[in-house]
């Protein structure tokens, strides 16, 4: 199974900051079958990273996905007040399990 | 505008069973792979259950041998058979749809509201 770890756990930061948060898969994850999602309190999650760097539909370009192999960063280049969610990235290879990593929590600081 | 509605969640007992009910709309129901993936009170996504456009079907090792996944082309639905549910089941059931692409058949486009499961005595 390929484990994702996602960093920092927490992320505390201001409007207008930037953020960067980390997921390393436990093996190379082929092809770049790397996405992100956004999830907000009640609400189910909303993809806006696939194929480790394209945006999803109508995500804007303040967010921006990178990584290959096992190391991969989704950017959000100046934070504004509805990007406060947790964050989860997720491999989708061709072969089960199908897996998450924790996610990752971006509060207000 | 793709839709995809769940139903079916409740309060159960140890060991009882409960059927989810997705009901999709917006898109050619046929043409794409459809998923559950659920979320435990206050933890993280797990994936559960795939049926593909080719009928293959997929369980996580958590779930083998007691859910069943079925989908009804016909009805535009898709179906999640839980028994011996356990208190670890308990969660929000969310049902997902495949990208169109290939490549991208487990890739969660598109997600209904979910459905909550609630497994205690």
């Amino acid at each position: 199974d390929i484990v994702l770890t996602q960093s920092p756990g927490t992320l505390s930061l201001s409007p207008g900051e930037r953020a960067t948060l980390s997921c390393r898969a436990s093996q190379s994850v082929t092809s770049s079958y790397l996405a992100w999602y956004q999830q907000k309190p009640g609400q189910p999650p909303r993809l806006l990273i696939y194929g480790a760097s394209n945006r999803a539909t109508g995500i804007p370009d303040r967010f921006t996905g990178s990584g290959s192999g096992t190391d991969f960063t989704l950017t959000i280049s100046r934070l504004e007040p509805d990007d406060f969610a947790v964050y989860y990235c997720q491999q989708y290879v061709n072969s089960p399990p199908w897996t998450f990593g924790q996610g990752t929590k971006v509060e207000v600081k | 505008e793709v839709q995809l509605v769940e139903s079916g969640g409740g309060l159960v007992k140890p060991g009882g069973s409960l059927r989810l009910s997705c009901a999709a709309s917006g898109f050619t129901f046929s043409s794409y792979s459809i998923h559950w993936v659920r979320q435990a009170p206050g933890k993280g996504l797990q994936w559960v259950s795939s049926f593909s456009t080719s009928a293959y079907i997929f369980y996580a090792d958590s779930v083998r041998g007691r859910f069943t996944i079925s989908r009804d082309n016909a009805k535009n639905s898709l179906y999640l058979q839980m028994n011996s549910l356990r208190a670890e089941d308990t969660a929000v059931y969310y049902c997902a749809r495949g990208g169109a692409k290939y490549g991208d058949d487990h890739l969660y486009v598109y997600w209904g509201q979910g459905t909550l499961v609630t497994v205690s005595s």
